[in-house]
């Protein structure tokens, strides 16, 4: 089972946005719009952020967002601040035979 | 608000079974889909499987031959039960309720390690 590709670190200023991708194939998020995005800091379990590509849960800042093009979806947050720096996970529906899969996760750092 | 617990035994040896269980409270384990992911120290998240409350599974081919997750509906728990393990099976071990298509409650996660 092959996990949806991500960049290993992204990192912006406060009060840039930044955009983590979360590249896959036809069988998951090309198919499906299905992603959700997770936050996790050090030590502790993560909390989705992001819901069915797009959605917010109640309580998520509107500086997180959630997009997808073809293959790849995308989590971008605005306005960026030092508490968003932690671990961003996505992770999507991949078909009857792979289930669900994580991407490999994408470290956030605020210079 | 729903809650989860993780519980079961920190140190495995190997080729045992790992034996965890986790406990729902603030609400009914009933209609959801349950979930079971685990995280070695440092690296990423990867889904286990899920259970339904009436039993039915989906398991990670990866590791499907070696796993049996459980619902015991009467204790508003449900298990994991990972056999055959080695020192790649130490992780911390986190289970968590599946709302939709997303997991939207996550327990405080425990760590095993597999070791003699």
């Amino acid at each position: 089972q092959s996990a949806l590709t991500q960049p290993a670190s992204v990192s912006g200023s406060p009060g840039q946005s930044i955009t983590i991708s979360c590249t896959g194939t036809s069988n998951d998020i090309g198919s499906y719009n299905l992603v959700s995005w997770y936050q996790q800091y050090p030590g502790r379990a993560p909390k989705v952020m992001i819901y069915e590509g797009y959605k917010r849960p109640s309580g998520v800042s509107n500086r997180f967002s959630g997009s997808k093009s073809g293959s790849t979806a995308s989590l971008t947050i605005s306005g960026l601040q030092a508490e968003d720096e932690a671990d961003y996970y996505c992770y999507s529906y991949a078909g009857s035979s792979t289930n669900w899969v994580f991407g490999g996760g994408t470290k956030v750092t605020v210079l | 608000q729903v809650q989860l617990q993780e519980s079961g035994p920190g140190l495995v040896k190997p080729s045992e079974t790992l034996s965890l269980t986790c406990t729902v409270s603030g609400g009914s384990i009933s209609n959801y889909y349950w979930s079971w992911i685990r995280q070695p120290a440092g690296k990423g998240l990867e889904w286990i499987g899920r259970i339904f409350s009436n039993g039915a599974t989906n398991y990670n081919p990866s590791l499907k031959s070696r796993v049996t997750m459980s619902v015991d509906t009467s204790k508003n728990q449900f298990s994991l039960k990972l056999s055959s393990v080695t020192a790649a099976d130490t992780a911390v071990y986190y289970c968590a309720r599946v709302y939709g298509l997303e997991l939207d409650v996550w327990g405080q996660g425990t760590t095993v390690t597999v070791s003699s």
